[in-house]
């Protein structure tokens, strides 16, 4: 049974560039949650997507966008990035809302 | 606004010592979640506990075991007898039940160290 899993692991690009990350949940769950998680801090909510609806969203500019497929797998898209982007996303999904989400190894993304 | 406070930064034992884990939370509902998640040095965080506000019984998993007061609006997490796997960074999380969806305010995490 296969867990979240995203990719790609690691990520270089430079500032004003345009990233797309993906990630496919684990088996079974419908629900796929993004978070940023910056060195030594904690992750923070990005959005979540649930029936290919953008269904919560932090606290985080319209640079990032994602988009959710039938199939349940999930993109995140960040815009003009800025040194500040650099950080490890995560992805995480859960059967519905009222389940424990469970996360991927993580997309570590650097800006040069 | 929903808000987790860990306090400690950093802890470090000795294997086979105890650690406790501290996590205050602040929320405005009356439904809520509370989690507890391991990182270790991979990256990925995984999932230790989930419990619901109405349920304050404590709870123990092995060498785990959680203490939940609602009173204080506490969750700590205690590792008895730690052992060197257990070094990782450790995460309180808050979920609130009535919100559109279930997304996680995460703690700023304490890093546990356990050395031989």
């Amino acid at each position: 049974d296969a867990g979240v899993t995203q990719s790609p692991t690691h990520l270089i690009k430079t500032r004003g560039q345009q990233v797309t990350l993906r990630c496919s949940p684990k088996s079974g769950h419908d629900t796929v949650s993004w978070y940023q998680q910056a060195l030594g801090q904690g992750p923070q909510f990005i959005f979540q997507y649930y029936e290919e609806e953008e269904r919560q969203r932090g606290n985080f500019p319209d640079r990032f966008s994602g988009h959710q497929f039938p199939n349940y797998s999930s993109e995140l898209n960040v815009n003009a990035l800025l040194l500040g982007d650099s950080a490890l996303y995560l992805c995480a999904s859960s059967d519905g809302f009222n389940q424990p989400q469970h996360f991927g190894d993580g997309t570590r993304l650097s800006i040069l | 606004a929903q808000k987790v406070t860990q306090a400690q930064t950093e802890i470090s034992v000795v294997e086979k010592e105890d650690v406790t884990l501290d996590c205050v939370y602040e929320t405005r509902d009356t439904t809520y979640y509370l989690f507890w998640y391991k990182q270790p040095p991979s990256g990925e965080l995984v999932f230790l506990i989930r419990r619901n506000s109405f349920d304050e019984q404590n709870e123990i998993s092995g060498r785990y075991s959680w203490n939940f007061q609602k009173s204080t609006s506490s969750f700590n997490f205690t590792i008895t007898a730690s052992q060197v796997v257990d070094s990782a960074v450790y995460f309180c999380a808050l979920s609130e039940a009535q919100a559109a969806g279930n997304k996680l305010t995460f703690g700023g995490g304490t890093r546990v160290l356990v050395k031989p």
